[in-house]
């Protein structure tokens, strides 16, 4: 299996554009997918394959993917969106990884 | 509406077993391939197993290969977990998952704590 690589936390003045970044080896050849994940509540998927939204997802979630790095951006970050984010992406070992989580504050 | 309902966290002993259920309804469960996923209290996401539609293939974390078995019955919506020789490093919510990919849904989680 391999590991994806996300940053502790990002920290985000309300209305600011907030990137949380994945990076693994394997992200070239694989999709990302990222999730949401509120204080005491089950994870949300709001991105999948790199950049589409689940329906009822708002717009300012975006994803994209460029060689071994995933990025999520949040344009316009609220302080609704203040959460702990997931990055995953499945491989072919039956070992699907998850990142280990960043955690986003929006103050 | 897609529900996913896990039962069966309790406290129990290192060494002990445990059961796992989670209950899915609103949509086509022999469809869909199913995970468990869990979360140390504080911590990440943690994959723990891997069953297709048709329990074909399933696949474990080696964490708790060995230890814990993966089933399902289509016939009655229902994904299991059966956990044996639990250590302490088990403890953690333990999340029933349809598809991690694009079809997405998660239970609420059941608690498994393993101490004595």
């Amino acid at each position: 299996s391999y590991e994806l690589t996300q940053p502790p936390s990002v920290s985000v003045s309300p209305g600011q554009t907030a990137r949380i970044t994945c990076s693994g080896d394997a992200l070239p050849k694989k999709y990302a997918y990222w999730y949401q994940q509120k204080s005491g509540q089950a994870p949300v998927l709001i991105i999948y394959e790199d950049n589409k939204r689940p329906s009822g997802i708002p717009e300012r979630f975006s994803g994209s993917s460029s060689g071994t790095m995933a990025t999520l951006t949040i344009s316009g970050a609220q302080v609704e969106d203040e959460a702990d984010y997931y990055c995953y992406s499945p491989d072919s070992s039956g070992n699907p990884p998850f990142g280990g989580g960043t955690k986003l504050t929006v103050l | 509406e897609v529900q996913l309902v896990e039962s069966g966290g309790a406290l129990v002993q290192p060494g002990g077993s445990l059961r796992l259920s989670c209950a899915a309804s609103g949509f086509t469960f022999s469809s869909y391939n199913m995970n468990w996923v869990r979360q140390a209290p504080g911590k990440g996401l943690q994959w723990v197993s891997y069953i297709s539609s048709s329990s074909s293939s399933i696949y474990y974390a080696d964490s708790v290969k060995g230890r814990f078995t993966i089933s399902r019955d289509n016939a009655k919506n229902s994904l299991h977990l059966q956990m044996n020789s639990l250590r302490a490093e088990d403890t953690a919510v333990y999340y029933c998952a349809r598809d991690l990919s694009g079809s997405a849904a998660w239970g609420q989680g059941t608690l498994v704590t393993v101490s004595s």
